[in-house]
């Protein structure tokens, strides 16, 4: 069943501008997980937040996570061209064991 | 190189002919899972394995099979494929499956005609 669910659904900007993406879920989650897909190739995982997390950065990467609104955010600064991909956010249930459930991507257009 | 290999890349087959895609990982990792992607339906999982000999359903079992006879590979079975399992198709992997990062296959298109 599809968990998190990913806004904008795509977002296009120049290169050099910040890009934005939000993911929200409906239930208690261990962690958040952020994955970048390059036209039809495998996903790459990208950053890891726990839920008692409140911030995490990672290069140009910066995800943040509100479990009270039960929402997270991935921030790419200076983007590039090479970032133009899709972004998946995936929780992890709280549930005792590893069930991980991905949304459904943002679609990025970084223009040069 | 710690790696998911997933084969074939491609792949055409027709209404009911029975076809396996394989998937092996190199990282001696505990947990596998398949999922296929679709269009507006993103990631939904189909099967996942905790280990060997352990197997569990996801979302979208139905029209495919398993097996986990060893810990490096988990093939995906379409015992008799049909055109809406039409998709791409990934297989990832995790030392435990407890809440870690996936690492995934570079994909299997499979068109059924």
């Amino acid at each position: 069943s599809q968990q998190g669910e990913e806004d904008p659904q795509a977002l296009s900007i120049q290169e050099g501008e910040n890009a934005t993406m939000n993911c929200s879920y409906k239930t208690s989650i261990n962690n958040l997980q952020w994955y970048r897909q390059n036209s039809g190739r495998g996903l790459v995982h990208l950053i890891l937040i726990r839920s008692n997390e409140r911030e995490k950065h990672s290069g140009r990467l910066r995800v943040t996570l509100d479990t009270s609104k039960k929402s997270s955010s991935l921030l790419i600064t200076a983007s590039r061209a090479a970032d133009t991909a899709s972004y998946f956010c995936a929780t992890d249930l709280n549930s005792g064991y590893s069930t991980l459930t991905f949304g459904k991507g943002t679609m990025l257009l970084v223009s040069p | 190189e710690a790696q998911v290999t997933q084969n074939p890349r491609y792949l055409i087959t027709v209404t009911g002919k029975k076809l396996t895609v394989t998937c092996s990982q190199n990282m001696n990792h505990e947990y596998m899972s398949w999922y296929r992607q679709d269009p507006g339906l993103g990631l939904r999982q189909i099967y996942y394995s905790m280990n060997v000999e352990v197997t569990d359903k996801g979302d979208v079992p139905e029209g495919y099979k398993v097996s986990r006879k060893e810990k490096r590979n988990f093939p995906l079975i379409l015992e008799s494929p049909s055109p809406n399992q039409t998709s791409l198709y990934f297989c990832a992997s995790s030392p435990t499956g407890l809440g870690e990062k996936l690492f995934f296959g570079s994909g299997t298109q499979l068109s059924v005609l």
